[in-house]
């Protein structure tokens, strides 16, 4: 079946590290993947896509890379600040099919 | 703008009852759909619409029913609430269905109404 896997576990790390979230899934090939950013209590908030012919995406201080024969994107937020703390969903669609979320990890940035 | 509204923000039911969510978008997309998000689920998809008049089932649309007269507004119905409904859910749209050329596929959120089915 398919699946898409995101750490369950919160992340927790300093501020001005770099912190790296997973995305891994089976049994897809997906023609692009999204990672969204949600605060608690509110809706999720669109950050980067990444296509299946693109290795690397940066915006910002983030960057997203995507290997599509690890079947794996990392999502990386340099120089991490407290304000980064939330929770990041990455989704996934295949050509014509639906967007699927992961489950989100959540992320602990501390002063 | 005021972007995705949903309304109400919380609402406890009675199993049994039915009732319809609200959702209204001001920013003329096409494509607008309904999702529930449970711990450790994900956000599902129930149902979305590709424009006025569509309508097409998601993964899991059981118990829901949705309808789309005009382009803003999109309302999810449960006609008959059972506690497997108690839920978080999200309205959103976006321009487009899927990402393509230029366009992301970014998909706007409402803020979301927590319902609760006892």
């Amino acid at each position: 079946s398919q699946k898409i896997e995101q750490n369950s576990e919160a992340l927790n790390i300093q501020e001005g590290k770099t912190a790296t979230l997973t995305c891994n899934y089976t049994n897809y090939s997906p023609a692009y993947l999204q990672w969204y950013r949600q605060d608690p209590g509110r809706g999720p908030v669109f950050l980067l896509l990444i296509r299946e012919n693109e290795k690397e995406k940066r915006k910002e201080r983030l960057k997203v890379t995507f290997d599509t024969t690890l079947k794996q994107s990392l999502f990386h937020i340099t120089a991490s600040q407290p304000a980064d703390s939330a929770t990041y969903l990455c989704a996934l669609v295949k050509a014509g099919n639906m967007l699927t979320f992961g489950g989100g990890t959540r992320l602990m940035v501390k002063p | 703008n005021a972007g995705v509204t949903q309304t109400p923000k919380f609402q406890v039911l009675k199993t049994g009852q039915s009732m319809t969510l609200q959702c209204a978008q001001d920013m003329n997309h096409e494509y607008m759909s309904w999702y529930r998000q449970d711990p450790g689920m994900g956000l599902r998809l129930i149902h979305y619409s590709v424009g006025a008049g569509i309508t097409d089932q998601g993964e899991v649309p059981n118990g829901y029913n949705v309808s789309r007269s005009t382009t803003e507004d999109f309302p999810l119905r449960l006609l008959s609430a059972a506690p497997s409904q108690t839920s978080v859910y999200f309205c959103a749209s976006s321009t487009t269905q899927f990402a393509a050329g230029e366009n992301t596929g970014e998909l706007f959120f409402g803020e979301g109404s927590r319902l609760t089915v006892l």
